[in-house]
C-alpha cells in the first residue's frame, strides 16, 4: 500500500539548534515533493517544493533534500526559533496525477 | 483580501442531516480541492476539480459531492451526515491542474461536528 510517513509525531528542540524532520514514502514515484507548515486552527501554508531531479533546495533558514533512491526527504530548519513551532507536513504527487498526498505530519516545538 | 475563504468556520449538526460548506478563491486559479483532516491531523484528499475534470478519491462515500457553480467556487455537500464525518474540511486551490508547477493555497478550514 502507499504510505507517506514522517519520522515522529512530535519533536522538541532547543532554540538555536537545527531541527531535522524526515519524510519517507513507499509505493509512490513522485515527480516532486512539497513541505507545508500548519499552525493550530489554520490551514497549511506552502514552504518549499523540490523536484525529483533536484538534490537540495534552500530558502532562508530552510533546507530540503530529496533522495529518490532512499525514497526520503529531509527538512532542516537552522537556527531554530520559538516562532518555528508548528506542525510540518510533507506532500507529494502520485506520479502523473494532479493530486497532492500528505504525510502524517511532525509537530515541532522549539524551546526557548 | 483572503485568497481562499471557506464558510462556515464551525458547523455543529445532528446525524442524518444534510449540510454544505462553501469555498471561494480570488486567486484566478483553475483547480480547486477538498481535503479532510481527521482528529489525528491526517490530511486526506477528497476531490480535485477544474473546469474540465472532477477526480474523486475512491475512498470518499458518495454522500459527499462537490459542486462548482463557476471557476472561483467549489462547494461541498454532505448528505445523511454520520458521526465519522466529524473533522476539519479544507478547501484549496492551485494555479494549474498540475501542482508540480506550484503550491496549494489552503483556506482556514471548516470544523464539522456531528452529534
Amino acid at each position: 500500500s502507499q504510505k507517506i510517513e514522517q519520522n515522529s509525531e512530535a519533536l522538541n528542540i532547543q532554540e538555536g539548534k537545527t531541527a531535522t524532520l524526515t519524510c519517507n514514502y513507499t509505493n509512490y514515484s513522485p515527480a516532486y515533493l512539497q513541505w507545508y507548515r500548519q499552525d493550530p486552527g489554520r490551514g497549511p501554508v506552502f514552504l518549499l517544493l523540490i523536484r525529483e531531479n533536484e538534490k537540495e533546495k534552500r530558502k532562508e533558514r530552510l533546507k530540503v533534500t530529496f533522495d529518490t533512491t532512499l525514497k526520503q526527504s529531509l527538512f532542516h530548519i537552522t537556527a531554530s526559533q520559538p516562532a518555528d513551532s508548528a506542525t510540518y507536513l510533507c506532500a507529494l504527487d502520485s506520479g502523473g496525477a494532479n493530486n497532492l498526498f500528505f504525510g502524517t505530519g511532525t509537530r515541532l516545538t522549539v524551546i526557548p | 483580501d483572503t485568497a481562499v475563504s471557506q464558510t462556515p468556520k464551525y458547523l455543529v449538526t445532528q446525524m442524518g442531516n444534510d449540510k454544505s460548506i462553501k469555498c471561494e478563491q480570488n486567486l484566478g486559479h483553475d483547480t480547486m480541492y477538498w481535503y479532510k483532516q481527521d482528529s489525528k491531523k491526517f490530511l486526506k484528499i477528497m476531490f480535485s476539480y477544474n473546469n474540465k475534470e472532477l477526480i474523486i478519491n475512491e475512498t470518499v462515500p458518495n454522500r459527499f459531492s462537490p459542486k462548482s457553480p463557476d471557476k472561483a467556487h467549489l462547494n461541498l455537500h454532505i448528505n445523511s451526515l454520520e458521526l465519522g464525518d466529524s473533522a476539519v474540511y479544507f478547501c484549496a486551490s492551485s494555479a494549474t491542474s498540475l501542482p508540480a508547477t506550484g503550491e496549494l493555497f489552503f483556506g482556514e478550514g471548516s470544523r464539522l461536528t456531528v452529534l
